[in-house]
């Protein structure tokens, strides 16, 4: 499987700023997803990053909130935009490894004040 | 709709209690069920997956089985070491996309 990092691991931010998580994979694959865990909570998909193409973003997200890139096929970033308390979560980046299997990142643990 | 549902919410059993996790699916041509574990403040670690009904995996004290309609994760024996959240998900041919349930919280006690 994967080998998949994020940072940063955890931040704490101020209400009304930007954070931008970069996800980092040592193999190249086609697909990558980012997945957001509100406390208590289990995982919803936020959007899928294919390289070369726009992310395509679930119902109850959208990209000037949760922009994101895909440069190369090893590499993702999410930001998440203009924040609130609500948006304190853990965020996740995974793979797809072959039939429908992915693999999670460590997260990142989202404060906002 | 394709949908997940997990059975307890939360378990407590004794070192060495063996115990059985039920996750409940529905969905439209199932491509894949897949069982994750989850330390707090860590990413989901994948544990199984399973494809048809009747299929059955193994790793060390767990084993997962499927039919048509539900998985089950048994634990057998278990240690303090197994306490985690435990995820099950589905992917179905109409969205192609993981598909979570809430998960059901493990706790062991030596």
């Amino acid at each position: 499987s994967a080998v998949i990092s994020q940072k940063p691991s955890r931040d704490i931010c101020q209400r009304g700023t930007s954070l931008t998580i970069q996800c980092q994979v040592d193999s190249q694959v086609t697909m990558m997803f980012w997945y957001r865990q509100q406390p208590g909570q289990s995982l919803t998909l936020i959007a899928t990053a294919n390289q070369g193409s726009e992310a395509t973003y679930e119902s109850g997200f959208v990209i000037d909130k949760f922009p994101i890139s895909r440069p190369n096929l090893t590499f993702s970033t999410l930001t998440v935009s203009n924040m609130s308390p609500e948006d304190s979560s853990i965020y996740l980046c995974s793979v797809e490894s072959r039939d429908y299997e992915q693999f999670f990142g460590p997260g990142t643990r989202l404060t906002v004040l | 709709e394709d949908q997940v549902t997990q059975s307890p919410e939360a378990l407590r059993l004794q070192e060495g209690e063996s115990s059985s996790l039920n996750c409940s699916y529905t969905v439209s041509g199932l491509r894949g069920l897949f069982w994750y574990r989850q330390d707090p403040g860590k990413g989901p670690e994948f544990l199984f997956t399973l494809y048809s009904a009747g299929e059955e995996k193994e790793k060390e004290r767990l084993k997962a089985t499927l039919t048509k309609k539900e998985s089950f994760l048994h634990i057998t024996a278990p240690k303090p070491e197994d306490s985690a959240t435990y995820l099950c998900a589905v992917v179905g041919s109409n969205t192609g996309k993981l598909i979570f349930g809430q998960g059901t919280t493990l706790q062991v006690k030596p």
